[in-house]
């Protein structure tokens, strides 16, 4: 089972600022199943980022994902009051198939 | 627009039956075979964990920590597909979300989940 480690547990940051959120898996990790979510409080969580890079409908362009293997992160330019949340990545595997998340990155206004 | 809606006891009994409903509404659940359907529960002030995922077909996979006591299920009839968890515990305590896989392993469409509490 691929285990997925997200730091920093926590992250504060001011409006306007850039936001660098990291995601590293046990071992390699295809780009291609490898995804990331905002959750808000008392919400359900919301795609932001598939395969790797890829925003979702309605994510705007300031977010943004990279990396491949076992290092992925995602990338918010300027920070705005509404990406204020917490942020899970995501992979599927194939030995056995199944899905895990990271334990999450709460992203909190400094 | 695709909704997903879990419906849920609210309440069960340590070693009793979990059961939780999603009907989709908006698309046909068996509309494409390009998506999966599946179940996320997230404990209380906890993070994710998935729970296992099922094709328009009946064709599922679970998550090995759950497998002896997890049924998912599929009515395309009805549109919903469901999750029964026997021999709860409190442990068993989260919200419920179902979802929609898209084709790279994603997860685009989620319900609003429902909070199912297992207590005596």
């Amino acid at each position: 089972e691929i285990v997925l480690t997200q730091s920093p547990g926590t992250l504060s940051l001011s409006p306007g600022e850039r936001a660098t959120l990291s995601c590293r898996a046990s071992q390699s990790v295809s780009s291609t199943y490898l995804a990331w979510y905002q959750q808000k409080p008392g919400q359900a969580p919301r795609l932001v980022i598939y395969s790797a890079s890829n925003r979702a409908t309605g994510i705007p362009d300031r977010f943004s994902g990279s990396g491949s293997g076992t290092d992925f992160t995602l990338t918010i330019s300027r920070l705005e009051p509404e990406d204020f949340a917490v942020y899970y990545c995501q992979q599927f595997g194939t030995s056995p198939p199944m899905y895990t998340f990271g334990q999450g990155t709460k992203l909190e206004i400094k | 627009q695709l909704q997903l809606q879990e419906s849920g006891p609210g309440l069960v009994k340590p070693s009793e039956t979990l059961s939780v409903t999603c009907t989709v509404s908006g698309g046909s659940i068996s509309s494409s075979s390009s998506y999966y359907w599946g179940w996320i529960r997230q404990p209380p002030g906890k993070g994710l964990e998935w729970i296992g995922t099922i094709y328009y077909s009946g064709s599922t996979y679970y998550n090995p920590s759950l497998t002896s006591r997890l049924t998912i299920s599929v009515d395309t009839s009805k549109n919903q597909f469901s999750l029964r968890l026997s021999s709860v515990t409190a442990a068993d305590t989260a919200v419920y979300y179902c979802a929609r896989r898209g084709v790279t392993r994603y997860f685009d469409y989620w319900g609003q989940g429902t909070l199912v509490t297992v207590s005596s």
